[in-house]
């Protein structure tokens, strides 16, 4: 079974600052890799997601994630902080044969203003 | 093109009882995929459904059950309720074989065990 390990249960930037928030995953074979949002009271929103091609992703509200197979990581990152940005961050994985998901257990990210 | 749709988002109940949760796919999807988030325990699959039969399974003990309809709608059950699954049900639909591959997720029902 996959794992999916994400450094940091909580995350705090400032208004303005770099967000970045780490993902790591155990397959040896380059799986489908995502990140989600999730608001309070609230279901998770996909972000952004990589299956196949280009390495560096882009996805909603700026943010952006790049693929490195050598790391087997699919760090999360946003130039400048917004408030809005304060949510639970989850990334997940999803081998490219059958549907089961792993996720991580999340990223609480906090933005000081 | 509606979400997913989870009833009911609220639900109280006591210790012993069971309790059923439904969740409509997004039109088209026939997979369906339940989760349990707790704060402790993040993120935990429980099972997926596709076509009617289940097709993976995570590691919860017999009280919790689910089945899928002819129309993809889906419904989990949880008998003998314990404090400890209290807890935001997620139901997640996609189209399992093709793409896009990701999962769409519903606003969840809360459920408290009292």
């Amino acid at each position: 079974a996959q794992s999916v390990t994400q450094l940091g249960s909580h995350v705090s930037v400032s208004e303005g600052a770099l967000v970045l928030l780490r993902c790591n995953y155990s397959s040896s074979v380059p799986p489908y890799l995502f990140w989600y949002v999730q608001y309070p009271n609230q279901g998770l929103q996909l972000l952004l997601k990589y299956t196949t091609g280009a390495t560096l992703v882009k996805g909603i509200n700026g943010f952006e994630a790049e693929f490195k197979k050598s790391e087997t990581s699919f760090h999360l990152t946003k130039p400048s902080a917004h408030m809005s940005d304060a949510a639970e961050y989850f990334c997940a994985v999803r081998e490219n044969t059958g549907n089961q998901f792993y996720f991580g257990t999340g990223t609480s990210l906090t933005v000081i203003p | 093109k509606a979400g997913v749709t989870q009833t009911p988002r609220y639900l109280i109940k006591t210790r012993g009882q069971q309790v059923t949760l439904s969740c409509s796919p997004i039109s088209g999807h026939r997979s369906v995929s339940w989760y349990q988030q707790t704060p402790g325990q993040g993120l935990q699959f429980l099972f997926e459904y596709f076509s009617e039969t289940q097709r993976n399974k995570g590691n919860f003990p017999g009280r919790f059950s689910g089945r899928q309809f002819s129309n993809s709608r889906s419904e989990m059950n949880v008998s003998t309720l314990e404090l400890g699954d209290s807890a935001l049900y997620l139901c997640a639909s996609s189209f399992r074989e093709s793409r896009p591959y990701e999962q769409f997720f519903g606003p969840g029902t809360r459920l408290t065990v009292l």
